[in-house]
This record gives C-alpha cells, structure tokens and sequence, in this order.
C-alpha cells in the first residue's frame, strides 16, 4: 500500500526559509522509474507543480521557481525534502507530495499524500 | 511553455453524460491523466495514459483523445461525482495541470 504524508510549520514568515518533508512507505525511490514530486495548491485555486525529484538522483523544477526551491532525498528514511527560500503571502498554499513514474512518454502522478496548509504571514 | 486549458465549470443533471475537455498542443504527442478532487481532500487519479482506468474507478469515468484535445466522459454521473477535474500531462521535464473544472451535478 503506497502512503504519503507531508509534514513542516502551519505557519512561516515572509522572508523565511520554507522545509517540508515527504515521508513515504509502500515504494522506494531506489527502485528504477520511481520518483516523487511536489504540487500545491493555494486557497481556491489550481494545482501547481513544484519540483520531482527521481530515482537516479535527477531533480526537475519548475521554471518560475526554480532559484527557490531544493529538492532533496534520504533514501535511508524514505523521505523527500522540500525548501522554498525568500517565502511570500502568495506562497500560501496547501503543499502536497505525490508519487510519481517514468515512463516512455514522461512522468506519472499517481498517488498523493493528504497535504499540508502552509500559511505565510508575519 | 505549454499550456493545458479547461473550462472553468461543467454542470449536468444526475444520471445525464457529463464531458470535461482539456486542450493543449502538448496532448498531440503526449498522455493525459485526469484526477478528481473533492472539497478537503487529496487529488484521485481516475484516468491514465488518455483512457485507461485504475482499479477500483467506476467504469462510468472514460477518457478519449483526439488530436490536441482530451475528453474526460463521466456517463450517468452520480451526485458524488460532483467535484473539481483536474488533467495533467508531462514534456520532458516539466508537469503540466490545467486549470481545472467545477463538476456540478444537480
């Protein structure tokens, strides 16, 4: 059974540095196609890709944020890692991690962790 | 950059067929996904690789393609199948959602 669940502060101040962690059982992102992905999604509004990172290490942005955001794994705790730095008002947003494969054609998002209300405001 | 377009809202009557586009230049060489979210909840794939269909979705979610247009048909929608549609494509290094669709069936 594959799970997700992300998990960092409810809560961050502009200007700050923001980290959220993906903590993921039922797949392993040693195995060869497998990766995850960050997605938010801000009050009312569409989903939004952030970031994926995949088995081989390779990590992929998005291009409007990509000066900001890190993407980083710990294969031994099954976990991924987010960092957004220089956070604004517009950032808020639930943060979801989600499962993700390589195929042929490109990525497949398949499962999704139940995301995080992430609110900047001072 | 591509872009992947939906209607903002799609309404229907329960038990009439409801039809859901998504439209992108990117969706003439690659697959779409589509998933289904429900207010407070995580998004749930209901359709891959244009057409196929998880285990476990009812068989009255159907997708189809046509060149740079993809159809989400949900036939005889049911009141619980009232929620926003998302679909979803990758290029080589980049993963695409449209906009999203507010499904009403009332």
């Amino acid at each position: 059974q594959v799970t997700l669940r992300e998990s960092g502060p409810a809560l961050v101040r502009p200007t700050q540095t923001l980290t959220l962690t993906c903590t993921f059982s039922g797949f392993s992102l040693t195995t060869s196609g497998m990766c995850v992905s960050w997605i938010r999604q801000p009050p009312g509004k569409a989903l939004e890709w952030l970031a994926l990172i995949a088995w081989d290490d390779d990590k992929y942005y998005t291009t409007s944020l990509k000066t900001r955001l890190t993407i980083s794994q710990d294969t031994s705790k099954n976990q991924v890692v987010l960092t957004m730095t220089n956070v604004d008002p517009v950032d808020t947003a639930t943060y979801y991690c989600a499962r993700a494969r390589e195929y042929s054609y490109g990525h497949g998002v398949d499962y999704w962790g139940q995301g995080t209300l992430v609110t900047v405001s001072s | 950059s591509y872009e992947l377009t939906q209607p903002s809202s799609v309404s229907v009557s329960p038990g009439q067929t409801a039809r859901i586009i998504c439209s992108g230049d990117v969706l003439a060489k690659k697959y779409v996904r589509w998933f289904q979210q429900k207010p407070g909840q995580a998004p749930v794939l209901v359709i891959y690789k244009d057409s196929e269909r998880p285990s476990g979705i009812p068989e009255r979610f159907s997708g189809s393609s046509s060149g740079t247009t993809v159809t989400l048909t949900i036939s005889g929608a049911q009141v619980e199948d009232e929620a926003d549609y998302y679909c979803y494509s990758a290029t080589d290094n980049n993963l695409l959602f449209g906009g999203g669709t507010k499904l009403t069936v009332l």
